[in-house]
This record gives structure tokens, C-alpha cells and sequence, in this order.
């Protein structure tokens, strides 16, 4: 079946640093992958997309890498703020499924001042 | 202003009851989803509904029931056969894909609500 997973639930970085937060799939069919950022107690919020075609996307200061050789999806923060301290959420749309999303547990990301 | 609105954004249900939660979108999207969100976890898809009057069961359809008469509207009512309801729940829209959409890397951009907190007293 499908599985997304994170390497690490909790990333702590000084305000100013580059982030990474990482993510496994399983599903090697899969063809799409998003990254949400969820604040405490709201709903999640696009940040960026890429398509299985592609290995690098880029948005304002945020870059998704997609390495489809060993699955693996990873969200870099570039001058990390106290604003991005939220919780973050990959996911996959499975390529059998019409639209359906399959989402990872989530990193904490607290940003120190 | 376009998006989806939930509510109530807290809610509290006595034993044996059932209760709705509302959800309604105006960006004229198809599809429409429900997920929980329980303490440091993930999303887990409870119903997604493609089209009006049509709707499939996720994950963890078991204790809710769904209903989908209008285009714009998705509720979500959780019964008293859902024996531990505590938790967040999210509802979602996005376009349709259809046929060969669904396997060309078609984006699929979910849209979420605020969330409805849902506890039991």
C-alpha cells in the first residue's frame, strides 16, 4: 500500500538558518507530492508542489527536491523566521488513484530567536 | 472571498449523541474530502466525495456518515457508533480528476478549512 513517513518529528533551528525536513514514500507510482505547513490549531496550507517528472522546484524561499531512486522528498527553509514554526506535511497522490492524497505525520519545526 | 468555510470551530458531544459539522466551499471545486487529525499524527481520510450525490468511503469511515446534495457543501455527521470522536477534523476541496488525469502527475492542490475541534463531554 501507500506509506508516507518523516524521518524526524521535531527540527529546532535558529531564527536565520536553513531548514530541511525530510520524507519517505513508498509508493513508487506515485506522481505528484505537496508540502503543507499546518500552525496550531488551523487547517494546513499549500507551500509548494512538484511532479514526478521533475527533481527541483523552487518558490520564495522555500525549494522541494524530489530523488525518485531512493523515494525521498525534502522541503528546504532558506532564513528561517519565527513565522515558520509550524508543523509541516508531505504528501503523495498515489498514481492508481484518482486525486486521493496520502500524507505523512508531520515535522514540528520551532524557529529560535 | 473564495475558500472553504467550517464550523462550529469547537464542539462538544454528549454520549449517545450525534453530532454535524459543517463544511462549504465556494471555489467551485468537485471533489471534497473529510480527514482526522489526532495529536501528533497525520491526516487520516475518513469520506471523499468526487461529484454530487456520489461519495466513497477513506480509511476510517466507521462511526461517521457523509452526504453530498449541493455542489458546495459536504457535512459530516459523527454518530454514537464512533466510540472515540475527540479530535480535529479538517475538511478539503480540490478539482476533479478524472480517467488518465489521475496517472499523468495532474496537480491536485487540496484546499483545507480551519477545522472543527470535537470533544466529548
Amino acid at each position: 500500500g501507500e506509506s508516507v513517513g518523516l524521518h524526524l518529528p521535531t527540527l529546532s533551528v535558529q531564527e536565520g538558518d536553513n531548514s530541511i525536513i525530510n520524507c519517505a514514500y513508498s509508493n513508487s507510482a506515485s506522481d505528484y507530492f505537496i508540502w503543507y505547513k499546518q500552525e496550531s490549531g488551523k487547517g494546513p496550507q499549500f507551500i509548494i508542489d512538484i511532479r514526478s517528472n521533475m527533481d527541483k522546484r523552487q518558490g520564495q524561499r522555500v525549494t522541494v527536491l524530489l530523488n525518485k531512486t531512493v523515494k525521498h522528498l525534502s522541503l528546504q527553509i532558506a532564513a528561517t523566521q519565527p513565522g515558520d514554526s509550524a508543523v509541516y506535511f508531505c504528501a503523495e497522490k498515489g498514481g492508481s488513484t484518482l486525486g486521493r492524497l496520502y500524507f505523512g505525520r508531520g515535522t514540528q519545526l520551532t524557529v529560535w530567536p | 472571498d473564495g475558500g472553504i468555510t467550517q464550523s462550529p470551530k469547537y464542539l462538544f458531544r454528549k454520549e449517545g449523541q450525534n453530532v454535524t459539522l459543517s463544511c462549504e466551499q465556494n471555489l467551485n471545486h468537485d471533489a471534497m474530502y473529510w480527514y482526522r487529525q489526532d495529536p501528533g499524527q497525520g491526516l487520516r481520510l475518513i469520506y471523499y466525495s468526487q461529484i454530487v450525490n456520489d461519495f466513497q468511503k477513506g480509511d476510517i469511515a466507521e462511526g461517521y456518515s457523509v452526504s453530498r446534495e449541493k455542489k458546495e457543501s459536504f457535512p459530516l455527521t459523527v454518530t454514537s457508533a464512533q466510540k472515540n470522536p475527540t479530535a480535529f477534523y479538517l475538511c478539503a476541496s480540490s478539482i476533479r480528476l478524472t480517467g488518465t488525469e489521475g496517472l499523468a502527475g495532474t496537480k491536485n492542490i487540496q484546499y483545507f478549512g480551519a477545522g472543527t475541534r470535537l470533544s466529548v463531554l
